[in-house]
Order: C-alpha cells, then structure tokens, then sequence
C-alpha cells in the first residue's frame, strides 16, 4: 500500500530556530505539493513541484519559507527563521500525471512555535 | 478563480440516519471536483472525485456524490451512517485547464450521536 511519508510527525521549536520538514512522495508519482492547515485559513497550497521543478510558489512567503526536491525521492519545506505564526500542520502530497490526477496526502508534520 | 463553499461549518447525526454535506463551486467551466475526509490527526483521503460522465459518483465507504450543473453542486451524501464516520470532510475544485491547484472549502465536521 503505497503512502507519502512525512517527517517528523510533530516539531516545537522556539521562535526564530530553523524548521525542516521532509516529505517521501509515493513512488513513480512526479507531483509534489506543499499545503498548509490553520484553523483561520483552512488548507492553502504553499507550493508544487513537477518532475523536480517548481511550478507555483506563490501561496509561499517567499522570505522566511523555501522548498526544493533534492531528488524525485525527497521534498523539503524550510522555515527560517520561524515565527509564531507558523503552527501549523504542513502537509505533502503527491500525484501522477496532470488533469485528472488525484492528490495522495501525506500524514502531515504538526508544527508549534513558542 | 475558482471557490468553493460549504456552507454547513458542524452537522451532527445519529447513527443510522442519512447525511448530506453540501458543497458549492465558482468555476467558469465544469471542474474537477473531489471530497476528502480527514480524520482526527490524520492526513486526507479521497472519497471519491468527479471528472466527467456519470454525474452520480461512487465512493469508498459507502459515500456517493451527484454533480449537478445547474446548481454547481456536488453534495455528498451515505444513506446510512457509521460511528467511524465521525470526522472532517472536505470538498475541493480543481481546475480542468493547466492549473494543478487544489481548491479546498472550509470544511464540514460531522459528529454521530449513538
């Protein structure tokens, strides 16, 4: 049963530190997104990625937040530094193709920052 | 730019009674839509999407959904719920031309009262 993994599940920090969080796409999958889930705003997508290249950054603060896929087997979302206002939980999912692909999510890193 | 909304924030049902979640879209053309469940600390899963065709789509769980044009609708409904139903849904709109983005309403929690 193939899944997207995230790591860590849970993270606190303290304001100001740098938060990495990782993300394992299912296999053969070359989509990957990044969404972010608050009480106030909902899911968001922050960013995605086809084949390894970014297609839409553009829900992202592009100040503090940077995401990147290393290879076809790993995504990273970087916060640094990190505020408060961050907590969250962050969420990766990845899909197949364009259209009518569905989006597989991933368990989800739960983010607090004090 | 596409929306949805979900205009039932918290429903609450007895066990063994029928549910209908409403979900409304904004879209120029006919989207992709999808309903997700997220249970509690979980990630989401997909219940069951719409692409075209049939307008009436089965899903996993016993969910079932019917788009309807006229009304921009895509209501998902379970003739007969379960304790295990208890959760968060989601339903969500993508569009069917280029953009890969996963718009998400606000989310519906259900409750099952025994």
């Amino acid at each position: 049963d193939a899944r997207v993994t995230q790591t860590p599940r849970h993270k606190v920090t303290e304001m100001g530190q740098e938060v990495t969080m990782r993300c394992q796409p299912i296999l053969g999958h070359n989509t990957v997104f990044w969404y972010r889930q608050t009480m106030m705003q909902g899911l968001e997508l922050l960013a995605y990625f086809r084949n390894r290249a970014p297609l839409d950054d553009s829900g992202m603060p592009k100040d503090r937040f940077s995401a990147e896929m290393p290879d076809a087997t790993l995504a990273t979302l970087k916060i640094q530094p990190s505020e408060p206002r961050d907590s969250a939980v962050y969420f990766c999912a990845s899909g197949q193709g364009q259209g009518e692909e569905t989006q597989y999510f991933g368990p989800g890193t739960r983010l607090l920052v004090l | 730019a596409q929306s949805v909304t979900q205009p039932d924030i918290h429903i609450t049902v007895s066990e063994g009674a029928s549910l209908e979640l409403r979900c409304n879209y904004s879209y120029g053309a006919t989207p992709y839509l999808f309903w997700y469940v997220q249970s509690p600390g979980q990630g989401l899963q997909l219940l069951l999407k719409y692409f075209s065709g049939d307008t009436l789509v089965q899903g996993i769980k016993g969910f079932e959904a019917e788009f309807k044009r006229s009304q921009s609708s895509f209501n998902l409904r379970k003739p007969s719920v379960h304790w295990s139903d208890a959760a968060e849904y989601f339903c969500a709109v993508k569009s069917n031309f280029g953009n890969e983005k996963l718009t998400f309403g606000t989310g519906t929690r259900l409750t099952i009262i025994p």
